[in-house]
């Protein structure tokens, strides 16, 4: 009965893999993000999508890119990947404009090596 | 601007109270959040309030915010070691569809 479920929960990759996070929540929202947790603890918002349309891209390199089926789900694809790309990868769901807050999956582990 | 303003670390006894300070810096901001995190998890919605109050009191938890300064405050009564974590505020400006977090705090609850 997990709200919002990310896989994988870790992922070790090679610097210029390609890897994918996929994301589900099974609350009947209808928008959906992904926020970026760096080594600091610092949360980034990166990408959000409503009803499977993008709204936010926050400056965000264009070797990532999100793509929602459905509108429940959300999957990050990042292509080329970096050393910097390593930090921990949330996403999140809200009920329409979001104002009662966010749900949050308990977070991807990406380390590039 | 976007900027969310906390202090990074808080050490407090088990059964005193804790004040986690936040402030912010977009006036037009109609929500404010606190989130807990703790190791290894993803972040759980404390509690929220809404601009027009000046205050909002949910079991151990009150919620103070001070629109004039951009200033809120988490107060935890009778702090438990589980409640060692690290506690997030947030803004939600007006017209846009996000959370800009704050930097954290972590709260350290010691026996």
């Amino acid at each position: 009965d997990t709200a919002v479920s990310q896989t994988p929960k870790y992922l070790v990759t090679q610097m210029g893999n390609d890897k994918s996070i996929k994301c589900e929540q099974n609350l009947g929202h209808d928008t959906m993000y992904w926020y970026k947790q760096d080594s600091k603890k610092f949360l980034k918002i990166m990408f959000s999508y409503n009803n499977k349309e993008l709204i936010i891209n926050e400056t965000v390199p264009n070797r990532f890119s999100p793509k929602s089926p459905d509108k429940a789900h959300l999957n990050l694809h990042i292509n080329s990947l970096e050393l910097g790309d390593s930090a921990v990868y949330f996403c999140a769901s809200s009920q329409d404009t979001g104002a009662k807050g966010y749900t949050f999956g308990s977070g991807t582990r990406l380390t590039v090596v | 601007g976007e900027d969310v303003e906390q202090s990074l670390f808080l050490s407090v006894r088990e059964g005193d109270s804790s004040v986690i300070n936040c402030t912010y810096t977009d006036s037009s901001s109609t929500y404010l959040y606190w989130y807990k995190q703790e190791p290894g998890a993803g972040l759980q919605l404390l509690t929220y309030i809404f601009s027009n109050m000046d205050m909002k009191q949910d079991q151990r938890l009150t919620v103070l915010l001070n629109k004039k300064d951009k200033h809120l405050s988490l107060r935890i009564a009778d702090t438990q070691t589980g409640d060692s974590a690290i506690y997030f505020c947030a803004e939600r400006p007006a017209g846009f569809q996000k959370l800009v977090f704050g930097t954290g705090t972590r709260l350290l609850v010691s026996p």
